[in-house]
């Protein structure tokens, strides 16, 4: 079962563009959304996260925007840089009791210069 | 500062031979430990969470098995390994539950 979907798999953009990336949950007890951004061969990093009880989320250049009644979520990454190209990923967890956190498919960012 | 270290870097193994990775926390006292497995191109899945020393939750069957022997150590192993363990493992810590997570830089597994 998929809890935490993304869209779209990959998304390329010119230096400049804002990307804006997808993601959506099924369990209405998630109340925690980290975003991470990967490099190929790293580990993930945390990005930027909200939490259900706001609808919006900014730092610097990274924007979540928060919809608890579509259960939608989405990343905007304004002024795109080539350096911000790796992947992204969206996840979720529950704070009571819970240790898990599942993540989405992730989304393949490419900024060309 | 706290640090993750894994190791080793990278294993190339033969199916049905035993395995052993590690993880150390330094810096942090009672960290909240994970081990992820994340395929070629594909999500992350948790596969185990420790609390504390001794305690090991598995999240996921994937005929793998981890333990606490210490508070900052964390080990993955199995007896058998299968085609299907192919991918980067990743050790973890939070300070608690929805905080970030650290990850460390990952073991690139190829069984063969």
């Amino acid at each position: 079962q998929q809890q935490v979907r993304q869209s779209p798999q990959s998304l390329t953009v010119w230096e400049g563009e804002t990307a804006i990336l997808n993601c959506s949950y099924e369990d209405s007890t998630f109340n925690y959304f980290p975003w991470y951004q990967q490099f190929p061969g790293e580990g993930p990093a945390l990005l930027i996260s909200i939490s259900s009880v706001s609808d919006k989320k900014e730092d610097g250049r990274f924007t979540i925007f928060f919809n608890k009644r579509e259960k939608k979520l989405s990343l905007h990454i304004t002024d795109s840089q080539p350096g911000d190209s790796a992947t992204y990923f969206c996840a979720a967890s529950a704070s009571s009791g819970s240790w898990q956190l599942i993540f989405g498919s992730g989304t393949q960012l490419t900024v060309m210069p | 500062a706290q640090t993750i270290h894994q190791w080793p870097v990278a294993e190339i193994k033969a199916v049905g031979s035993p395995l052993s990775l590690g993880c150390t926390i330094k810096g942090k006292s009672s960290p909240n430990l994970y081990w992820y497995w994340q395929a070629t191109g594909g999500t992350l899945q948790q596969l185990f969470y420790s609390i504390t020393v001794g305690q090991v939750e598995s999240v996921v069957q994937l005929n793998l098995s981890a333990s606490r022997p210490k508070d900052d150590q964390f080990i993955l192993s199995t007896e058998k390994l299968l085609l299907s363990h192919s991918g980067f493992y990743l050790c973890a810590w939070t300070q608690a539950a929805n905080t970030e997570v650290f990850f460390g830089k990952g073991t690139r597994l190829t069984v063969v």
